[in-house]
């Protein structure tokens, strides 16, 4: 069964530090991934999806994201941090659902990122 | 355009009691998923509709069940409640074209239920 694995549950930078998230899959199909932003008290937003074209994928917020097969990884990433990354993220896999409709998500348990002044 | 929605934003129920939570998808979307969200964990998947029917469940009870509309808006429908029910309800809409995989999700602001 397809899963994804975060590691700890809170990461914490200075601004102006890398943000290095980690994220690794087991899946027995190529697998869709995706990572999540979600900021306090809100729903969930999309930062990044892999779908199997480029390893190297970019998002929204100057984050990106590299698929690695051999190590069964897609860590997320952003040169500098700001203030205003200080959110929960989220790494997820898609399901197939073969009955219709779209994808099902599984989600792994999200890692809080504090960005301090 | 409106992204998704959902209605109401929070809710205070009480152990035995039965809530509805309702959706409304992204304009264009035909698809919608439920999830929940406890709290320090990631959302989980509770089913999913699709032209009316639920496609596919996740590892929830028949407590929890759902419908949707042929405006493609969507309730769940949550009975008996229990004090583990508390966490935040998402929606997420998409358009379905079966086989292909490039669609994207896109998620409300949730609903808050607190189970007393």
């Amino acid at each position: 069964a397809q899963s994804v694995t975060q590691l700890g549950s809170h990461v914490s930078v200075s601004e102006g530090a890398l943000v290095l998230l980690r994220c690794n899959y087991s899946s027995s199909v190529p697998p869709y991934l995706f990572w999540y932003v979600q900021y306090p008290n809100q729903g969930l937003q999309l930062l990044l999806k892999y779908t199997s074209a480029a390893t190297l994928v970019k998002g929204i917020n100057g984050f990106e994201a590299e698929f690695k097969k051999s190590e069964t990884s897609f860590h997320l990433t952003k040169p500098s941090a700001h203030m205003r990354d200080a959110a929960e993220y989220f790494c997820a896999v898609s399901l197939f659902i073969t009955q219709g409709g779209s994808e099902k998500l599984v989600f792994g348990k999200g890692m809080k990122l504090t960005v301090n002044p | 355009d409106a992204g998704v929605t959902q209605s109401p934003t929070h809710l205070i129920k009480t152990r035995g009691q039965q809530v509805t939570l309702r959706c409304s998808p992204k304009s264009g979307h035909d698809t919608v998923s439920w999830y929940q969200q406890a709290l320090g964990q990631g959302p989980q998947f509770i089913f999913q509709y699709y032209e009316e029917e639920e496609r596919q469940r996740g590892n929830f009870p028949d407590r929890f069940s759902g419908h949707q509309f042929p405006n493609y808006s969507s309730e769940l429908n949550v009975n008996a409640l229990l004090l583990g029910d508390s966490a935040l309800y998402l929606c997420a809409s998409s358009s379905a074209r079966p086989g292909d995989r490039e669609e994207t999700q896109y998620f409300g602001p949730g609903t808050r239920l607190l189970v007393l």
